[in-house]
């Protein structure tokens, strides 16, 4: 079974506005992480932001923030005042387990986010 | 430095080749992973090393053969490969502590062609 989705396998923005990627999960784990990453075509992943099953605030980190909605098993990446560069594919990843402090991460399928000037 | 490095960067290679790939960072990360990457797919996790160990091998055919030489080096050793094993080869490191956003850092890939 799928454990991370993400809906939109593209999306199309104006230049300033603001972006919302969708991402739902599946654990029955009550701790778990969730990560977001950029992939531009160079093909790097670039981490951007975390959440943590136990935090009570929504993850910030300059111009990208977490809605994390815990009930709905929600954790949608914003991005506010979108730029150029911002054209990237994202995913969504959740933390499956430890082994030995190391992380086993799942990844969704992707958003490929294309911004207009 | 908060860099993780790979080479080479491009690799084409035939199917009776034995080639290596290589990985490098000096965050003093204790965890380190290789991924494969298919054309407009998610990373796919391979090989986890923690403390220089193998911790967990996802079924990965034996053409592919990890090794970690030290805390900085990881290494990928590919033989008789097939031209499906063409994608892209992701490592990474993070730190092995119990903090819960221990994110993984990525090296920029190699992108290997098998002919």
């Amino acid at each position: 079974a799928q454990k991370i989705t993400q809906t939109q396998p593209g999306m199309f923005v104006q230049e300033k506005e603001a972006v919302t990627l969708d991402c739902t999960y599946d654990t029955s784990d009550p701790s778990y992480g969730l990560f977001w990453y950029k992939q531009p075509s160079s093909g790097e992943m670039i981490f951007l932001i975390y959440q943590g099953s136990y935090d009570q605030q929504n993850a910030t980190e300059g111009r990208y923030s977490l809605n994390f909605q815990k009930a709905r098993k929600s954790a949608n990446l914003v991005i506010s005042a979108s730029q150029l560069g911002d054209s990237a594919m994202y995913f969504c990843a959740m933390r499956e387990g430890r082994i030995q402090g190391a992380q086993k991460l799942v990844f969704g399928q992707g958003t490929r986010l294309t911004i207009n000037p | 430095d908060t860099e993780v490095t790979q080479t080479p960067k491009h690799l084409v290679m035939g199917m009776t080749n034995k080639k290596s790939l290589k990985c490098e960072q000096h965050m003093g990360h204790r965890a380190m992973y290789w991924y494969k990457q298919k054309a407009k797919k998610p990373p796919e996790l391979m090989f986890v090393y923690s403390y220089e160990k193998l911790s967990i091998n996802e079924s990965v055919p034996s053409r592919f053969s990890p090794e970690c030489p030290n805390s900085s080096l990881l290494n990928l050793h590919l033989h008789a490969l097939q031209p499906e094993d063409s994608a892209l080869y992701l490592c990474a490191s993070s730190h092995p502590g119990l903090a819960h956003n221990n994110e993984q850092f990525f090296g920029p890939g190699t992108r290997l062609t098998v002919l």
